[in-house]
């Protein structure tokens, strides 16, 4: 298996622009995770879906912020308009279950907004 | 409410010497606690877990850790450790009883010099 893709690996944007995040999970796992990666936060779950319905989005941090999943093999999170504070590495990691606990994460994209 | 703490942000160690990751926990009832590694520019990737049994778990790479109910910890542990260790390793609990989301820890940078 692949593992978990994520696209695009880095991205540049300007402040006010909308930026969309893309993974595709390892096939079979029922549960996709976002994350948001910062210096001065850590590592923040921003949402959860399984098989394709979003459980929990407490952590998504405004409106600006939306996430999908309109199948087994593709989510995406958007942020509009973009704002610098956005800036962070967000990953997405799978899972088979939740109760055994392990994730397997992505790559991560790398987002810049100026 | 369940939380991590790393109480080191880094951790140097000489190649060949023994290294230690710390991580302490807090949550309610008994826990499940997970050690994540990250190389740069990568996602994080799951090392061990411990759920139940021996207090000592092995995992991948040659690390192990040691769950110690009464002090609340599970210190990540190697017993000659190698330049290409060097890496971002993240500690992450989750109760048995309750949220099945994991928290993680902060992050432990480990150095280990030539």
């Amino acid at each position: 298996d692949a593992g978990v893709i994520q696209s695009p690996r880095h991205e540049v944007t300007e402040m006010g622009q909308e930026v969309t995040l893309r993974c595709k999970p390892i096939s079979g796992h029922d549960y996709l995770f976002w994350y948001r990666q910062t210096m001065m936060r850590g590592l923040e779950l921003l949402i959860y879906f399984n098989n394709n319905v979003p459980i929990d989005d407490s952590g998504m941090p405004e409106d600006r912020f939306s996430a999908k999943m309109p199948n087994a093999s593709f989510s995406t999170l958007k942020i509009q308009p973009s704002e610098p504070r956005d800036s962070a590495v967000y990953f997405c990691a799978s899972s088979f279950t939740l109760t055994s606990g392990e994730q397997y994460f992505g790559p991560g994209t790398r987002l810049t907004v100026t | 409410a369940q939380s991590v703490a790393q109480p080191e942000d880094q951790v140097n160690v000489a190649e060949g010497n023994p290294l230690t990751v710390k991580c302490t926990y807090s949550v309610s009832g008994n826990p499940y606690l997970f050690w994540y590694v990250q190389y740069p520019n990568r996602g994080l990737q799951f090392l061990l877990k411990y759920i139940t049994g021996d207090n000592l778990v092995k995992g991948s790479y040659g690390f192990e850790a040691e769950f110690n109910k009464s002090q609340t910890s599970f210190h990540l542990k190697k017993p000659s450790a190698l330049v290409s260790d060097s890496a971002l390793y993240f500690c992450a609990v989750r109760s048995k009883g309750g949220s099945y989301i994991p928290t993680f820890g902060r992050g432990t940078s480990l150095i280990v010099h030539p």
